[in-house]
């Protein structure tokens, strides 16, 4: 069975990039079938969808947050990873990782990291 | 503001049969799979439903999901006081280039 496990620092100062990476194991990253994904939520708020990409570099984004975000995949470490750059105090969040097996579905998840932002 | 609404809260008695809504528009529900998820306090979100109306392995039969044109609904019936979490419904928005829409999530209460 997969498993998901996030990694980063918690606190980032405002106008930094915030840099998270996503441990695969149970399963290969280079899997045909799936996608992996990033997901936030705010305190007390809802899920908010950032971005998933496919082994071989496809890559879909949140329109809203795509002009600040970058994600990588590392193969030969069965890990990828999230950068948001120029981050403020709204991106303060609970960031988790997750697998995506259908254009919406994602069946599988980290436990979650919170990233606060703060001077 | 969330693209998919759901009501913030819904609630019910043990056994009860309760229904969360979701709704959207043509280029997400209407065009697309909906997906359900459970988040229980302080725990990462679940699949409870995938591609509308199907159960992931261990997910009980008292959960089941439907759509109709731009709007979702998922049923929980008799209910029990471990369902009480917030659910999120899920979609493809067609729209832009693409992207994945979630609802602002329903809070369930077990009275």
């Amino acid at each position: 069975q997969v498993q998901l496990q996030e990694s980063g620092p918690g606190l980032v100062k405002p106008s930094q990039t915030l840099s998270l990476t996503c441990t695969v194991s149970g399963g290969s990253i280079s899997s045909a079938s799936h996608y992996w994904s990033w997901i936030r939520q705010h305190p007390g708020k809802g899920l908010e969808w950032i971005a998933y990409i496919y082994y071989r570099g496809i890559i879909y984004y949140n329109p809203s947050l795509k002009s600040r975000v970058k994600i990588s995949v590392d193969t030969s470490k069965n890990q990828f990873s999230l950068n948001l750059s120029s981050v403020t105090a709204a991106d303060t969040a609970v960031y988790y990782c997750a697998r995506r097996s259908g254009s919406s579905t994602f069946d599988s998840w980290g436990q979650g990291t919170l990233v606060t932002v703060s001077s | 503001q969330s693209v998919l609404t759901q009501p913030p809260s819904a609630s019910g008695t043990p056994g009860q049969r309760v229904t969360i809504s979701c709704s959207g528009s043509t280029s997400n529900i209407g065009t697309n799979a909906v997906n359900w998820y459970q988040q229980l306090p302080g725990t990462a979100p679940k699949l409870l439903i995938y591609s509308t109306t199907q159960r992931p392995s261990g997910v009980p039969d008292r959960f089941s999901g439907s759509k109709s044109d731009t709007s979702a609904s998922l049923a929980i019936s008799g209910l029990q006081s471990e369902d009480e979490a917030d659910y999120y419904c899920a979609a493809w928005d067609a729209s832009l280039d693409g992207y994945v829409v979630f609802g602002g999530g329903t809070k369930l209460t077990v009275l």
